[in-house]
């Protein structure tokens, strides 16, 4: 069975702060794509990144960042300097390459950014 | 053009009414899934169906039943509605063959009264 699990419910910082985002993940296959969505106020749901279980590099998208550490089955999400636009509910994914290939999400986290 | 359109956005509606929710693509592609958003904001996977074929029905009550007439459309009907059943509802579709990242509709809010 696949899990995904966003120990964090809820976070809240000051705009301008660095904030990480975890996701630890679990699954028995050998290879499969990681996804990070964000979910923002007005309810959509807005693709961010996706990750193939053999390419363990970091990614770095302007104030985005990615850690994908396969040892620990963990693949985190920073954001440095953050925004007040960056307020959101944010999801973290794994899915399979065989098979039926169902989106397993984490319970989302929380991310407020205040003023 | 949108990808993945769904109708209504909104529906408020009584308990015990038969309700239906419609999904369309226009991406072309093979799999298309129905969400359920709970108020915690959970996401979890109520069916998927791929060239109209049903792949993933994740132990949801028989009152749904999802119809796929062609790939591009997925629709949901609900019968007899519960007050647990309020949630937001999200179609998504994902070629077959590749994994890439899901396609999502707006959501459908029902609120059941």
């Amino acid at each position: 069975a696949q899990k995904v699990t966003q120990a964090q419910t809820e976070i809240s910082v000051v705009e301008k702060e660095d904030v990480t985002l975890d996701c630890v993940y679990e699954t028995r296959d050998t290879t499969y794509y990681l996804f990070w969505y964000k979910q923002p106020p007005s309810g959509e749901l807005v693709f961010l990144i996706r990750r193939n279980s053999f390419d363990e590099q970091n990614e770095i998208s302007g104030r985005y960042s990615w850690n994908f550490q396969k040892s620990t089955s963990s693949f985190n999400f920073t954001i440095t300097a953050s925004q007040v636009v960056d307020s959101a509910v944010y999801f973290c994914d794994l899915s399979r390459i065989q098979g039926a290939q169902k989106l397993v999400f984490g319970q989302g986290t929380r991310l407020t950014i205040n003023p | 053009d949108t990808a993945v359109s769904q109708t209504p956005k909104y529906l408020v509606t009584q308990m015990g009414n038969d309700k239906s929710i419609k999904c369309e693509q226009n991406l072309g592609h093979d799999t298309m899934y129905w969400y359920k958003q709970d108020s915690k904001k959970f996401l979890k996977i109520m069916f998927s169906y791929n060239n109209k074929e049903l792949i993933i029905n994740e132990t949801v009550p028989n009152r749904f039943s999802p119809k796929s007439p062609d790939k591009a459309h997925l629709n949901l009907h609900i019968n007899s509605l519960e007050l647990g059943d309020s949630a937001v509802y999200f179609c998504a579709s994902r070629p077959q063959g590749r994994v890439t990242e899901a396609f999502f509709g707006q959501g459908t809010r029902l609120t059941v009264v």
